[in-house]
């Protein structure tokens, strides 16, 4: 059964920076048709996607975070990570990683599965 | 940014049906796929239904989906009190060139 766990601050201050590591158990990082992914919850609103990686390094951000958002792997330790730059009270959120299954018909045939169980992230000074 | 747009809250009573819509545009789910995923209170979201109309091993088949042009269905058949929770829609969007998610939806077993 494949497993995901998110670890980080649960606290950050406004204009810093943002890092949360997905560590995947009960499967390899580097198995094709994967991808890796983070999604965002603000407290009582709905789902944000923030963006994907591929095991490789091949990444794709969600265009209006792009600007302050690095995702990145590691596949010694079978991990994703995430970077928030320069963050404010409007990024407060729970925080989701979630394996990203590909199909072969192409990028509009995909779907997150599992997700991790999440964590809230809080920005204030 | 495209958004894909879903009822905020639905309502039922046990046993009955109750049906959850979501609409979007050409360049999300008039051209890819559907998901619709599950959020039960103070839980993480579980995919639901994949590709329209799939269900995961272990969903059970009271719950079904259904994609007709820019708009997609889902439907919660002989409902549960254990339904009630958040459902949202998801659907790749080509100009975001990620996935786009619904607003959400609410529902409440009577």
């Amino acid at each position: 059964q494949l497993l995901l766990q998110e670890s980080g601050p649960g606290l950050v201050k406004p204009s810093e920076t943002l890092s949360l590591t997905c560590t995947v158990s009960g499967g390899s990082i580097t198995s094709n048709n994967y991808y890796w992914g983070w999604i965002r919850q603000p407290p009582g609103k709905g789902l944000e996607w923030i963006g994907n990686i591929y095991y490789t390094g091949s990444t794709y951000y969600n265009p209006s975070l792009k600007s302050r958002v690095t995702i990145s792997v590691d596949t010694s330790k079978n991990q994703f990570s995430l970077k928030l730059s320069s963050v404010t009270a409007a990024d407060t959120s729970v925080y989701y990683c979630a394996r990203l299954v590909v199909t072969g018909k192409g990028p509009g045939f995909n779907w997150f599965d599992p997700w991790g169980q999440g964590t809230l992230v809080t920005v204030s000074s | 940014q495209s958004v894909l747009t879903q009822p905020p809250s639905a309502s039922g009573t046990p046993g009955q049906r109750v049906t959850i819509s979501c609409s979007g545009s050409s360049s999300n789910i008039g051209t890819n796929a559907v998901n619709w995923y599950q959020q039960l209170p103070g839980t993480a979201p579980k995919l639901l239904i994949y590709s329209n109309n799939q269900r995961p091993s272990g969903v059970p088949d009271r719950f079904s989906g259904s994609k007709s042009g820019t708009s997609a269905s889902l439907a919660i058949s002989g409902l549960q009190s254990e339904d009630e929770a958040n459902y949202y829609c998801a659907s790749w969007d080509d100009s975001l060139n990620g996935p786009l998610f619904g607003g959400g939806t609410k529902l409440t077993v009577l």
